[in-house]
């Protein structure tokens, strides 16, 4: 089943514990991306990769990190979480940046 | 510049009745138009895409929108709505911006529907 996996599904943390969460697509997707989901906001992008070694800033970069080591992998880190990153999260893949996204179920970190 | 705005953040109809939800985009170009669903503890789901084909995009699930160039919308309508339609629904207007590909969503539209 063409899938998008993210891992875990709830965190809950404390300020400065670095924390990974992790994402997968068993799609062959070349395009990834990260969004966070807050209230009234709708999504906004927070980093994306055109492909393998190549990411890129989106909309609100700050106090996140990612690495694409391998096309299938995306993960997202926190190096020094704070109270304002808790929200939910979720990653996205598709063939191209203009290509219907596929999304995984979510994350939703609390940070306190 | 890109922007879009969904007009209603609740809509509440009676199941088997039609469905209307608002958007309107802002684009210096032609813009890439989507609408995408969120059920509960899910992620997004792609209803339909708008690409500057036919103006009448029709979706899954009995969804479609009208791509409205002069009124530079993009609504969403289903005829009859059905329990399972209750989600929250979001407007995504796409573009090329400084030469990368950006998305930008809307605040979403959360819809009920009474039995």
């Amino acid at each position: 089943e063409a899938q998008v996996t993210q891992n875990p599904r709830y965190l809950i943390t404390v300020t400065g514990k670095k924390l990974t969460v992790t994402c997968s697509q068993n799609m062959n997707h070349e395009y990834m991306s990260w969004y966070r989901q807050d209230p009234g906001l709708g999504l906004r992008q927070i980093y994306y990769s055109m492909n393998v070694e190549v990411t890129d800033k989106g909309d609100v970069p700050e106090g996140y990190k990612v690495s694409r080591k391998e096309k299938r992998n995306f993960p997202l880190i926190l190096e020094s979480p704070s109270p304002n990153q808790t929200s939910l999260y979720f990653c996205a893949s598709s063939q191209s940046p203009v290509g219907p996204l596929h999304f995984g179920n979510g994350t939703r970190l609390t940070v306190t | 510049a890109q922007s879009v705005t969904q007009l209603d953040s609740h809509v509440s109809v009676s199941e088997g009745t039609p469905v209307l939800l608002r958007c309107n985009y802002s684009s210096s170009y032609s813009p890439s138009l989507f609408w995408y669903v969120q059920h509960p503890n899910k992620g997004l789901q792609l209803l339909l895409k708008y690409t500057s084909a036919a103006t009448l995009v029709k979706g899954i699930n009995g969804f479609e929108a009208e791509f409205k160039k002069s009124e530079t919308s993009f609504h969403l309508t289903k005829p009859s709505a059905h329990m399972s339609d209750a989600a929250e629904y979001f407007c995504v207007v796409g573009g090329w911006m400084d030469s990368s590909y950006k998305l930008i969503f809307g605040s979403g539209t959360r819809l009920l529907v009474r039995p």
